[in-house]
């Protein structure tokens, strides 16, 4: 069975500090990895995703997440935080076979930036 | 252009009312989904169709009932609403047939309160 977890339920940071909302996973095989990050009142929005290759990778608005296969994590990071990233931040696994449909969320971290 | 459009964006109804969220999506995407996010923001699938067909049928009442015309449309009628159905229900869609790493994306929500 594949799950995705969110050890955190809130994160705080300030404004300029590097950020970092975690995230593991447990799939079969190797697996395609997501973020998605919702604003208030606001639906999901894309932010990047692991499918292969280059372990890093970069995303919108500045975002970037490290897959880790050792670790079975894919922790999403910022360099240096802004207000405007206060949102809650979704990771996400779908299975790697063909035509899987669905994606298997975790529940979520509320990223706090202080001024 | 939204890519995926669901409407209505809030809905306020009494118990025992029937009501239909729509969906709509221009990106020629094969798979549309109904997710569920709850009070404590936990997202679950309820639906998948692909052209068409239903694919994935989880533990939902039979009271809701998704209904696609076509393979850009996606809608979900709800019969004899409870207040245990409130909750944001998104809309999204993807590419799945060619490549299950296809991202799927979002519609901004439909916020169902039954009173």
């Amino acid at each position: 069975a594949q799950s995705v977890a969110q050890p955190e339920d809130q994160v705080n940071v300030a404004e300029g500090n590097p950020l970092t909302v975690k995230c593991t996973y447990s799939v079969s095989g190797n697996p395609y990895l997501f973020w998605y990050v919702q604003y208030p009142n606001r639906g999901l929005q894309f932010l990047l995703k692991y499918i292969t290759g280059d372990n890093l990778v970069k995303g919108s608005y500045g975002f970037e997440a490290e897959f880790n296969k050792s670790q079975t994590s894919f922790h999403l990071k910022k360099p240096s935080a802004l207000v405007s990233d206060s949102a809650l931040y979704f990771c996400a696994v779908r299975p790697p076979q063909t035509g899987a449909n669905n994606l298997f969320f975790g529940t979520g971290t509320r990223l706090t930036v202080i001024p | 252009d939204t890519a995926v459009s669901q409407t209505p964006k809030y809905l306020v109804t009494q118990m025992g009312n029937d009501k239909s969220i729509k969906c709509e999506q221009n990106l020629g995407h094969d798979t549309m989904y109904w997710y569920k996010q709850d009070s404590k923001k936990f997202l679950k699938i309820m639906f998948s169709y692909n052209n068409k067909e239903l694919i994935i049928n989880e533990t939902v009442p039979n009271r809701f009932s998704p209904k696609s015309p076509d393979k850009a449309h996606l809608n979900l009628h709800i019969n004899s609403l409870e207040l245990g159905d409130s909750a944001v229900y998104f809309c999204a869609s993807s590419q799945v047939s060619s490549f299950s790493g296809n991202t799927i994306y979002f519609g901004e929500g439909s916020w169902l309160t039954v009173v």
